[in-house]
């Protein structure tokens, strides 16, 4: 799988846009990106994947390059609840039922929502 | 549905005692996976079964760690004898694997403390 590359940790101000950046510039074509995030003290909980397309679901969107090298997760209006760790993964999946459903999780953002 | 149900939350235990962590999938899922969070190496996946069989135990620490899972609802992650170093945080984690859309559901884990 490739490998994804985050900042250590991001500041947001409640009510404004939290702007999660993941590089993954050695990502395959058939590789998916996946966002999933880890509040302190429970276990991680999937936000949002995409292939190529932009993505947007209740919890958050999810911002391709055209090249696919980069992806940035977008929460529209940060909360304080949204303080956590936030993972992107790539995951390859070749269609081998299998193979290739494991994650791989990174230190990931440690993203602090502030009042 | 409860979501993945993992017992016990918390287990404190001497080195030498064998440990017995106990996960309960989400109905239907046929995925089931077993990951280990520590502050140094963050989560690592130990093994993951498909339709009660293991696929991928390659992140097994040791030969001290065993999993079975003897029907689709119950897993068991084993340690026999229990070290100080495998205090860690234990999630266990289900999918529904369509070969594409396999999001994992993450149980609240069993905090694992070894004297």
């Amino acid at each position: 799988d490739a490998k994804t590359t985050q900042p250590t940790s991001m500041d947001c101000a409640e009510g404004r846009a939290a702007n999660l950046p993941c590089n993954h510039s050695t990502i395959s074509g058939n590789e998916y990106v996946y966002w999933y995030r880890q509040i302190h003290s429970q276990g991680p909980q999937y936000i949002i994947h995409g292939l190529k397309n932009n993505e947007t679901n209740e919890m958050a969107s999810l911002i391709i390059t055209e090249d696919r090298k980069s992806s940035t997760l977008i929460l529209p209006h940060a909360t304080l609840r949204d303080t956590a760790v936030y993972y992107c993964i790539v995951r390859v999946d070749d269609g081998d039922s299998n193979s290739g459903y494991a994650l791989n999780f990174g230190k990931g953002t440690s993203l602090l929502v502030t009042p | 549905d409860a979501g993945v149900i993992q017992s016990p939350r918390h287990e404190v235990t001497e080195m030498g005692q064998e440990v017995t962590l106990r996960c309960k999938p989400i109905s239907g899922h046929d995925y089931l996976f077993w990951y280990r969070q520590t502050m140094m190496r963050g989560l690592e996946l130990l093994i993951y079964f498909n339709n009660n069989v293991p696929i991928d135990d390659s992140g097994m620490p040791e030969d001290r760690f065993s999993a079975k899972m003897p029907n689709a609802s119950f897993s068991t992650l084993k340690i026999q004898p229990s070290e100080p170093r495998d205090s860690a945080v234990y999630f266990c984690a289900s999918s529904f694997g369509t070969g594409l859309t396999d999001t994992q559901y993450f149980g609240p884990g069993t905090r694992l403390t070894v004297l």
